[in-house]
């Protein structure tokens, strides 16, 4: 959706680095969610985020909001070959709940 | 977490037929269910929101009378491809909510093969 870049396309990383992707609304944000999809899968949960300044961490991996620039990262430290795959951003931007994603990072890790 | 069920996981179809894709919420009430298509290493792209006991909304481009969507009880919104052709073929996914929840959870996914 051109509601919701993300960047970059696609990654590839040494196993061990650490990298950050970022999704970006142009619209205001009632909710920012990251998910990650292995193709031709569902899409696993990883994170919602909804309040200005807010920041989430599951095992390696964080994710901030900055509501005043409707911006959001991904952090993942000391990537490992299970992190690869693809990783959306979806946002809500009516407060129904109705999610729209980016066009997703496709990430590889090099063992 | 709640877990949604997407049946079939993949289907081949002939061209002209109809093809009907379940979704259904296993140990919660879904009010809304949402529907999504994915081409090959592209984004979701929303179809339609689909509400228990009332008409679809359809996002903007996408045919109604193509994408007929059902949404007959809580825990089950179905999706049928009418007289489906090959640039049909995609991958389907679904996601529903609990009502008060913010968190929406996703079916496996469907891949559906128009020959």
């Amino acid at each position: 959706s051109q509601e919701l870049e993300q960047s970059p396309q696609s990654l590839i990383v040494q196993e061990g680095k650490n990298l950050t992707i970022n999704c970006t609304s142009s619209k205001t944000l009632y909710g920012l969610y990251w998910y990650k999809q292995k193709y031709g899968e569902g899409l696993i949960f990883l994170m919602m985020l909804q309040k200005g300044g807010e920041e989430k961490s599951h095992e390696k991996i964080t994710a901030k909001l900055d509501e005043k620039k409707q911006q959001s990262s991904l952090h993942i430290t000391a990537s490992q070959p299970s992190h690869a795959g693809i990783y959306l951003c979806g946002a809500d931007h009516t407060g129904g709940f109705k999610t729209i994603f980016g066009a997703g990072t496709r990430l590889f890790v090099k063992a | 977490g709640a877990v949604v069920s997407q049946h079939p996981s993949w289907v081949i179809c002939k061209s002209g037929t109809s093809v009907k894709i379940e979704c259904r919420s296993l140990d919660f009430q879904a009010t809304t269910m949402f529907w999504y298509r994915q081409f090959p290493k592209q984004s979701l792209m929303l179809m339609a929101t689909s509400n228990e006991g009332s008409k679809a909304t359809y996002e903007q481009g996408v045919e109604k009378d193509k994408f007929l969507i059902n949404h007959a009880s809580l825990t089950l919104s179905t999706l049928t491809v009418t007289s489906a052709h090959p640039e049909d073929s995609s991958f389907y996914i679904c996601s529903a909510r609990q009502p008060g929840d913010t968190e929406a959870f996703f079916g496996q996914g469907t891949r559906l093969t128009v020959v």
